[in-house]
């Protein structure tokens, strides 16, 4: 079966513009969430949804990021105007209780923001 | 508040020998527990997880972890080390489908 996948894997940006990464949760599962991973935070939880409907986004940094996810099978997470302290690793995770709750990740968006 | 904390940010050990990583949780109701392991550059992997029964709990890998309500510890073990475990482990805790909290990690260096 596919796994979480993520799109870019890597991607490089000057600081200003909008990145948009993009995830596809495993088929079924009906929550997802957009986690992010620096060396001086860890991984922090950014928002997730539920049936497509946010249920709690108090993760979400600023202003300049959003989060959609318009179906089951399709999530972004936008950042517009990127800024270099948004450097990090995004993963998307999905899960559900048919899964026994166990969260699956991607391999992850590494995003450089210069 | 939940929380999770893995006292140990860094564990050295030899290849062979036997390893516990250690990880402590605040949860108001009764968690579900997990450890993944980050291999460099890589996504998370659970290696295993604990909702609910027997305390001890097999894993991929040969790992294993105990549930310890009385001290709210999720403790991770593995007999014999080898040099391939060398990776980042996280705890996490959480219920059911919500969201997981993650402690800060534990990075294992392994030496042959």
């Amino acid at each position: 079966d596919a796994g979480v996948i993520q799109s870019p894997r890597h991607e490089v940006t000057e600081m200003g513009q909008e990145v948009t990464l993009r995830c596809k949760p495993i088929s079924g599962h009906n929550s997802l969430f957009w986690y992010r991973q620096t060396m001086m935070r860890g991984l922090e939880l950014l928002i997730y949804f539920n049936n497509n409907v946010p249920i709690d986004d108090s993760g979400m940094p600023e202003d300049r990021f959003s989060a959609k996810m318009p179906n089951a099978s399709f999530s972004t997470l936008k950042i517009q105007p990127s800024e270099p302290r948004d450097s990090a690793v995004y993963f998307c995770a999905s899960n559900t209780a048919a899964s026994g709750n166990t969260i699956y990740f991607g391999e992850g968006s590494w995003l450089t923001v210069v | 508040a939940q929380s999770v904390t893995q006292p140990d940010i860094h564990i050295t050990v030899s290849e062979g020998a036997s390893l516990e990583l250690r990880c402590n949780y605040s949860y108001g109701a009764t968690p579900y527990l997990f450890w993944y392991v980050q291999s460099p550059g890589q996504g998370l992997q659970l290696l295993l997880k604990y909702f609910s029964g027997d305390t001890l709990v097999q894993g991929i890998k040969g790992f294993e972890a105990e549930f310890k309500r009385s001290q709210s510890s999720f403790n991770l073990r593995k007999p014999s080390v080898h040099w391939s475990d060398a990776a980042e482990y996280f705890c996490a805790v959480g219920g059911g489908t919500d969201k997981l909290i993650f402690g800060t990690g534990t990075r294992l260096q392994v030496f042959p």
